[in-house]
């Protein structure tokens, strides 16, 4: 079985300032994927990053890079200089594992302050 | 551009009347997901269609089946929605390669309020 925990329900973070969104795993599998989804008042998810369980260095997409720390079995997403529109709840997923399934996690709501 | 289209993006039913929601894709992917999302909560998978293969969930109730008629399209239908039922159907589609490099991608969703 896989589990994502997120512990932080709530985070705020100045504009253009860094936050970093925490995410811890748990899984047996041998090759695994970490994700983080976007998901605003909308509703839509929305993809923003990924990475392999035997990917060497760490993701980054644009303003997302994720800080992933195989022996803690961890997954953070940092987020660099925040805009007014990140604000946003925040999941982190495991998978697809032979299931072709996600587990997600709890989901964190960062609120970006102007 | 490729997408994951849901249709309607709201809707509204009355307690016991069957209602179908609408998914479609342009990325030719394989795998089709149904999550069930209610407030404040993570997604939750009701089934999955892997090509023509449905594959349901254990704890997903009878009042929700799923229909894939063809590789773009699916359907999720609610035989009899109860108060319980409104929350937000999201779809999702995935390549399904077999490797941990299988994403999927999401639609925007249907909001269902049931009276």
């Amino acid at each position: 079985a896989q589990k994502i925990t997120q512990t932080q329900p709530g985070m705020f973070v100045q504009e253009k300032e860094a936050v970093t969104l925490d995410c811890t795993y748990d899984t047996s599998d041998p090759s695994y994927g970490l994700f983080w989804y976007k998901q605003p008042s909308s509703g839509e998810m929305i993809f923003l990053i990924y990475q392999g369980s035997y990917d060497q260095q760490n993701a980054t997409e644009g303003r997302y890079s994720l800080n992933f720390q195989k022996a803690r079995k961890s997954a953070n997403l940092v987020i660099s200089a925040s805009q007014l529109g990140d604000s946003a709840m925040y999941f982190c997923a495991i998978g697809p594992g032979s299931a072709r399934q996600l587990t997600f996690g709890s989901g964190t709501q960062l609120t970006v302050l102007p | 551009d490729a997408m994951v289209i849901q249709n309607p993006r709201y809707q509204v039913t009355q307690f016991g009347k069957p209602v179908t929601l609408s998914c479609s894709q342009t990325l030719n992917h394989n795998v089709m997901y149904w999550y069930q999302q209610k407030s404040s909560q993570a997604p939750k998978l009701l089934f999955h269609y892997y090509d023509k293969d449905f594959n349901n969930e254990a704890d997903t109730p009878d009042n929700f089946q799923s229909r894939r008629p063809n590789t773009s399209f699916c359907f999720l239908d609610i035989r009899s929605p109860g108060l319980g039922d409104a929350a937000m159907y999201l779809c999702a589609t995935s390549r399904a390669t077999g490797s941990s490099t299988d994403t999927q991608y999401f639609g925007p969703g249907t909001r269902l309020t049931v009276l």
